[in-house]
């Protein structure tokens, strides 16, 4: 059965530093998503993404965060400069249509 | 604004037995869609069921269902026969059916099933 692949499955990167998480959504869905969860806490929306656009946006989204479809098959998150705070376990999810999302493994990422 | 409430932050059942795990939700929208996710510990997100608001007929799904009662607006899962595996933290979730594809996620309740 199709699923949702990400990379890495953990990250570990310096408070300042760029990181790029990796997913590849199912191959004819049209809809992609990231979502993050701080361990403990519920799981929170990001971005939605469309027609290679942001379709939607939190607002913990801001100038640090963005996406990218670079080729077709590859979704990426990219945080530009992290902060303690963005510790977390990032899921890319995707769907066929709005009513579904299937959901990576998701990337754990610690920044130190 | 949407907002998803799980009132038991834990439950335990035995195996074989039915467990129900409770989520209201709160919404604006005239049509809306309800999902359930299963997150065991090694941390994936797994889609277990879902209900859109205008469905005639409550979702099923193995050996799971959704008790959709919308004048109550509420949307629990049922899961008969409880097995091991079914040990995690299962989430309540909604998203309108139009506009804002959005996620909304309840805090969730950890299930631990005995034998």
């Amino acid at each position: 059965e199709p699923e949702v692949t990400q990379t890495p499955s953990h990250q570990v990167t310096q408070m300042g530093q760029e990181v790029i998480l990796r997913c590849v959504p199912i191959s004819n869905h049209l809809y992609f998503y990231w979502y993050r969860q701080i361990l403990g806490q519920k799981v929170e929306f990001l971005v939605s993404f469309y027609n290679n656009e942001i379709s939607e946006k939190s607002e913990i989204f801001d100038d640090q965060f963005s996406v990218e479809r670079p080729d077709g098959s590859n979704f990426t998150l990219k945080i530009r400069s992290t902060k303690l705070e963005d510790s977390a376990m990032y899921f890319c999810a995707s769907g066929q249509d709005p009513a579904t999302q299937y959901f990576g493994p998701g990337t754990r990422l610690t920044v130190t | 604004a949407q907002k998803i409430t799980q009132t038991q932050p834990g439950m335990f059942v035995q195996e074989k037995e039915a467990v129900t795990l409770d989520c209201t939700y709160d919404t604006s929208d005239p049509s809306y869609g309800l999902f359930w996710y299963k997150q065991p510990s090694s941390g994936e997100m797994i889609f277990l069921i879902y209900q859109g608001s205008y469905d005639q007929q409550n979702a099923t799904e193995g050996r799971y269902s959704l008790n959709f009662q919308k004048a109550r607006k509420s949307a629990n899962l049922v899961i008969s026969a409880s097995q091991l595996g079914d040990s995690a933290m299962y989430f309540c979730a909604m998203r309108p059916r139009t506009g804002r594809r959005a996620l909304t996620f309840g805090s969730g309740t950890r299930l631990q099933v005995q034998p």
